[in-house]
């Protein structure tokens, strides 16, 4: 079945350093690739998606790019801030409306 | 306009006894989903809802689980009885209806299990 494999966290960064979040995915067909964002006591907020092949989603400085032939989805963004911190999710979706879920990657952004 | 609405945010109960949680989409959103979270873990689907029909619950433990969703609007997921191993975060999420393009889910701040 589909599944979603992410770098392992906790992951600490120093304000306004670069960030590189893995993501790969295994599918049959062509999902289509979501980033969402789980904030302290808050529930999971979609970051940005790519539907198709080399498609970029972009979102509040965040981007990542839709890779066939290395079944990748990286998360990236140039400089992170403190307000980052959270918890980040690469999931997918092969019919719109289920999706699976990678296990998280938990970022903390130092002063 | 308001979120998707999870009561209660937290709970603590014994094991082998029922516990229910209640959920409450975003006006308008016709597909219904709950997910279960295990700490250090992404959401798993239990169960999705078009309407009142449960379309897909192929992952929900039937033997101790159990959902409704009257009226194709609130919904309730149930455990009895409740085991150690359920303790977890349980997820709401809705979105718009289905059919082939892909529709943004909302997700609600979900309610912490803790079985004692």
């Amino acid at each position: 079945g589909d599944s979603v494999t992410q770098m392992e966290g906790p992951v600490t960064l120093s304000e306004e350093a670069f960030l590189t979040i893995n993501c790969t995915y295994t599918a049959t067909g062509y999902p289509s690739l979501f980033w969402y964002v789980q904030y302290p006591g808050e529930g999971l907020q979609l970051l940005l998606k790519a539907t198709k092949a080399d498609d970029k989603g972009s979102n509040k400085g965040f981007e990542a790019t839709y890779r066939k032939e290395t079944t990748s989805f990286h998360l990236e963004k140039g400089s992170v801030q403190v307000s980052d911190s959270a918890v980040y999710f690469c999931a997918l979706s092969s019919n719109g409306q289920n999706f699976v879920f990678g296990p998280g990657t938990r970022l903390s952004v130092l002063p | 306009e308001a979120g998707v609405v999870q009561s209660p945010r937290y709970k603590i109960i014994e094991k082998k006894q029922p516990v229910a949680f209640w959920c409450n989409p975003i006006s308008g959103h016709n597909t219904l989903y709950w997910y279960l979270q295990n700490l250090g873990q992404g959401p798993e689907l239990l169960i999705r809802y078009e309407n009142e029909e449960a379309v897909d619950d192929s992952q929900l433990p039937k033997d101790r689980f159990s959902a409704e969703r009257l009226k194709g609007v609130d919904s309730t997921l149930k455990i009895q009885p409740a085991e150690l191993g359920d303790s977890a975060v349980y997820l709401c999420a809705s979105s718009q209806a289905g059919g082939a393009s892909y529709n943004e889910q909302f997700f609600g701040p979900g309610t912490r299990l803790t079985v004692l």
